[in-house]
């Protein structure tokens, strides 16, 4: 079946080094590709989103990159801080059987970082 | 401040007892979902709606119900929980179900025992 998936489900990296946090996806229809960060008790928070017909896209530290040959996108954060530690999903936005848009979510990675 | 809001936060109760899980969201959005969370399983989509009175299933619709009355609320119906249904809840809500604007309550634990 088609899925949205990760790699590794932990990430530990020191403070200070950059992240990179992969996910490997299925669905060729999806034409958009979005990173979340969900802290403790929190819900998904938007952090950074590519377009199918892109390769990469930078944010404010944060860089998406989309690999679509071998259906790869990973988020990669520059110089990780404490605030960084959280999970992250990738998700795939596209159009569904009924005609609307559906979000599908991957497994999510848990990123710790240390001190 | 723009948000969707989800009651109750923690919910325990038993086997069989109706309960309801109410989201609302003050941004006029047409499009309202949820979705369950369960370890190693990512958010899955329950069931959403494109405007009022428009509902349809996502991924794991079995044993939950929901309506759509009003624009701003999108309660969640378990009719019957059962132990498999405890997990963390998350309502959402956009514009199109697009993915700009995407925003997510902030849950509700449901435990059923």
């Amino acid at each position: 079946g088609e899925s949205v998936g990760l790699h590794l489900p932990t990430l530990s990296v020191q403070e200070g080094d950059n992240s990179i946090i992969n996910c490997a996806y299925s669905n060729s229809a999806s034409d958009y590709f979005i990173w979340y960060k969900q802290e403790s008790g929190k819900g998904p928070q938007f952090i950074i989103d590519i377009r199918s017909n892109m390769d990469k896209r930078q944010g404010q530290r944060v860089t998406v990159l989309l690999n679509k040959t071998v259906k790869h996108l990973s988020l990669q954060i520059a110089a990780t801080q404490p605030g960084d530690s959280a999970v992250y999903f990738c998700a795939e936005n596209r159009v569904g059987a009924g005609s609307a848009r559906q979000l599908t979510f991957g497994s999510g990675t848990q990123l710790t970082v240390l001190p | 401040e723009a948000q969707v809001t989800q009651n109750p936060r923690y919910l325990i109760t038993v086997t069989g007892k109706k309960l309801t899980v109410t989201c609302s969201q003050n941004m006029n959005h047409e499009y309202m979902s949820w979705y369950r969370q369960d370890p190693g399983l990512g958010l899955r989509q329950i069931y959403y709606s494109m405007n009022v009175e428009v509902t349809d299933k996502g991924d794991v619709p079995e044993g939950y119900k929901v309506s759509r009355k009003e624009k701003r609320n999108f309660p969640l119906i378990l009719e019957s929980p059962s132990p498999n249904q405890t997990s963390l809840y998350f309502c959402a809500s956009s514009t199109d179900g697009g993915p700009y604007g995407y925003t997510f309550g902030s849950g509700t634990r449901l435990t059923v025992v």
